[in-house]
């Protein structure tokens, strides 16, 4: 499995745009890049997942460069409410536990 | 509808005895998932079932872990003589399918402490 890298934390003031960069130079040929959020006393939640280019949804988008040695998920105009852990995950569509680093955690102070 | 459900939320137990900790989750879910996080770690894989059998095993820390799920639905994961070093939040995660590209659903997890 690739390894991940991303910042231990971040910090940010409600209103601005967040943007978490995850590496992940060893990242194989049929290898998704998923992104998960928690909350503290809570499990991990999906916020967004990609393979390459540009993925966005309600919550997020996610930037994947053509190398694909990268990541970066996009929090636009966070707020108090998204102080949270986020995880940066790799991996196919074989691999069946989720392999969960560290991740970064993201105060947003008012 | 109904999420991940895991039971109790918290458990205080002393060193030495068995503990029972239970997932219930999502209706029509195929696989299932057991992990731990110690405070301020990462998540840490245990097991995972696919049905009621359990293709792979090899997150489990010692054989004092076991698991089973019957009926395809609720899970229990189960410590014998606990250690205090098996203190940690246990969290339960369904899907509808295994591997990397099925969302996990998360239960609130089960903090255990041992005494």
């Amino acid at each position: 499995l690739a390894k991940t890298t991303q910042p231990i934390s971040m910090d940010s003031y409600e209103g601005q745009e967040v943007n978490i960069t995850c590496s992940h130079n060893n990242i194989a040929t049929n290898d998704y890049i998923t992104w998960y959020q928690q909350f503290p006393s809570q499990g991990p939640r999906f916020i967004i997942q990609g393979y390459k280019t540009k993925v966005t949804n309600e919550v997020a988008s996610l930037f994947i460069p053509a190398d694909r040695k990268s990541s970066t998920l996009s929090l636009p105009r966070v707020s108090l409410s998204d102080t949270a852990v986020y995880y940066c995950l790799v991996g196919d569509k074989g691999n069946t536990p989720l392999v969960f680093g560290k991740g970064t955690r993201l105060s947003v102070i008012a | 509808g109904a999420g991940v459900s895991q039971s109790p939320s918290n458990k205080v137990t002393e060193k030495g005895k068995d503990v029972e900790l239970r997932c219930d989750p999502i209706s029509g879910h195929t696989a299932l998932y057991w992990y731990r996080q110690s405070l301020g770690q990462g998540l840490e894989f245990l097991i995972y079932f696919q049905g009621n059998s359990a293709p792979d095993k090899s997150g489990l820390p010692s054989d004092r872990f076991s698991a089973e799920r019957t009926g395809g639905s609720v899970s229990t994961l189960t410590i014998q003589r606990t250690q205090q070093e098996d203190s940690a939040v246990y969290l339960c995660a369904s899907s509808t399918g295994s591997g990397h590209l099925y969302e996990q659903y998360f239960g609130p997890g089960t903090r255990l402490t041992v005494t």
